[in-house]
């Protein structure tokens, strides 16, 4: 079964810092989704990033991009020039695929707390 | 982007008494699931369905029942609620996005059972 790992259950940066959030995932699949949710307190899902396992280039969304190791099933949200918004809960999350159905695989998450 | 909503927003309910939430979808994707967030758990998966009266079990769906008779609406039903199952419950649908997938979610019902 495909499992995700957020390490870290809790990070810390200052304003206009730069933080890392990792992910490791277990998948035999070679094609597949990953995703990084944000939940602001509101408690809303909020897509940040998607990544494609075929496409070998990092996604990049303004000051979000993702370090993409698929050798090593890794995952890692980078967060630049950290903003008081960025502070939320973060989900790495992992698009299953079996017998011909999909689903969303979630790691436990990494709250964030950014400091001014 | 594809219109999900849930409801209701939060419910208080008694331990032994049947819940129903709903979550309804304006377009017609396929897939539709229900998760439940708890704290250091994140978001795990009850029970999910790929069409219409097509469902299927996720890893946490012990005291749930779920239909959906049409394509619009998944309906996620707690025959007798349990303190256990005070949570946060999400509702959401994968959508194409481009030539790839993505998931859109709706705004949760926070749920507790006394």
């Amino acid at each position: 079964a495909q499992t995700v790992t957020q390490s870290q259950p809790e990070m810390s940066v200052q304003e206009a810092e730069t933080v890392t959030l990792s992910c490791t995932y277990d998948t035999s699949e070679s094609d597949y989704y990953l995703f990084w949710y944000k939940q602001p307190p509101s408690r809303q899902m909020i897509l940040v990033i998607r990544q494609e396992a075929y496409k070998q280039q990092n996604a990049t969304e303004n000051r979000f991009s993702v370090n993409f190791q698929k050798a090593a099933k890794s995952f890692s949200l980078k967060i630049s020039d950290s903003q008081l918004g960025d502070a939320a809960m973060y989900f790495c999350a992992y698009r299953a695929t079996q017998g011909g159905s999909e689903k969303l695989v979630f790691g436990k998450g990494t709250k964030l707390t950014v400091n001014p | 982007d594809a219109g999900i909503t849930q409801s209701p927003r939060h419910k208080v309910t008694e331990t032994g008494t049947p819940v129903t939430l709903r979550c309804h979808q304006t377009e017609n994707h396929r897939y539709m699931y229900w998760y439940r967030q708890d704290p250091g758990h994140g978001l795990r998966l009850i029970h999910y369905s790929y069409g219409v009266k097509d469902t299927d079990k996720g890893e946490v769906s012990d005291g749930y029942s779920v239909s959906r008779s049409k394509t619009e609406d998944f309906l996620l039903t707690l025959e007798s609620a349990t303190s256990s199952q005070t949570s946060v419950y999400f509702c959401a649908i994968s959508v194409r996005a481009g030539t790839g997938y993505g998931y859109t979610f709706g705004s949760g019902t926070r749920l507790t059972v006394v």
